[in-house]
């Protein structure tokens, strides 16, 4: 099973920031968190990682709590090409029997 | 583009059939991860490879076995198929290792038809 809970759809007004939150509670001190996308029914896209700091790169932002039991992805300025299905995951830094578990995620929709 | 390269992009055959499905990961990653999509589903986790060796699996069912090569390439192999097969596979790739965190990359998928 998942480890993360997504709520199962978002809208969001074209230009304006998507903030996409994800809940994962049970996280361990060794697990990242990570984000990805899929649009319609293209192979899924990384987006961003990260550990207990925040991040940031040219497609979003990663904000996580200090307890780290939650995060939220940040799309600065939506466009319609951001209506995609976003993906949630934690996955442990010891990538050796790495079953990388995707749950429900987020429809995100953004209107013109 | 991904860099992973899945082939065929469609494949339609009939239940009962045996099909195999092809991944080539990007150059340089040693991690292959194959993944089951069903219409308005979300992604299942079959079975994980790295350099060769079956890292994970996940709810893969026996009729289905998969095989990582020397060259890295990958194969997934779908037998006795049921109706129900009929899916997106997708397979990702990373660069793997233990304690190295690499995101993975999704090819473009294989659609596979069952009639």
């Amino acid at each position: 099973d998942a480890k993360t809970t997504q709520p199962p759809s978002m809208d969001c007004a074209e230009g304006r920031a998507a903030n996409l939150p994800c809940n994962h509670s049970t996280i361990s001190g060794n697990e990242y968190v990570y984000w990805y996308r899929q649009i319609h029914s293209q192979g899924p896209q990384y987006i961003i990682h990260g550990l207990k700091n925040n991040e940031t790169n040219e497609m979003a932002s990663l904000i996580i709590t200090e307890d780290r039991k939650s995060s939220t992805l940040i799309l600065p300025h939506a466009t319609l090409r951001d209506t995609a299905v976003y993906y949630c995951i934690v996955r442990a830094t010891k990538n050796r029997d790495d079953k990388i578990i995707f749950g429900k995620g987020t429809r995100l929709h953004i209107l013109p | 583009d991904s860099g992973v390269t899945q082939t065929p992009k469609h494949l339609i055959t009939a239940t009962g059939q045996r099909v195999t499905l092809r991944c080539s990961p990007r150059s340089g990653d040693l991690s292959v991860y194959w993944y089951q999509q069903s219409l308005d589903q979300g992604l299942q986790f079959l079975i994980h490879y790295y350099n060769g060796e079956e890292r994970a699996k996940g709810n893969i069912l026996e009729r289905f076995s998969a095989q990582q090569f020397p060259d890295l390439h990958s194969e997934l192999n779908l037998s006795s198929l049921e109706l129900g097969d009929s899916a997106l596979y997708f397979c990702a790739s990373s660069v793997g290792g233990t304690g190295y965190q690499s995101p993975l990359h999704f090819g473009n998928g294989t659609r596979l038809t069952v009639t």
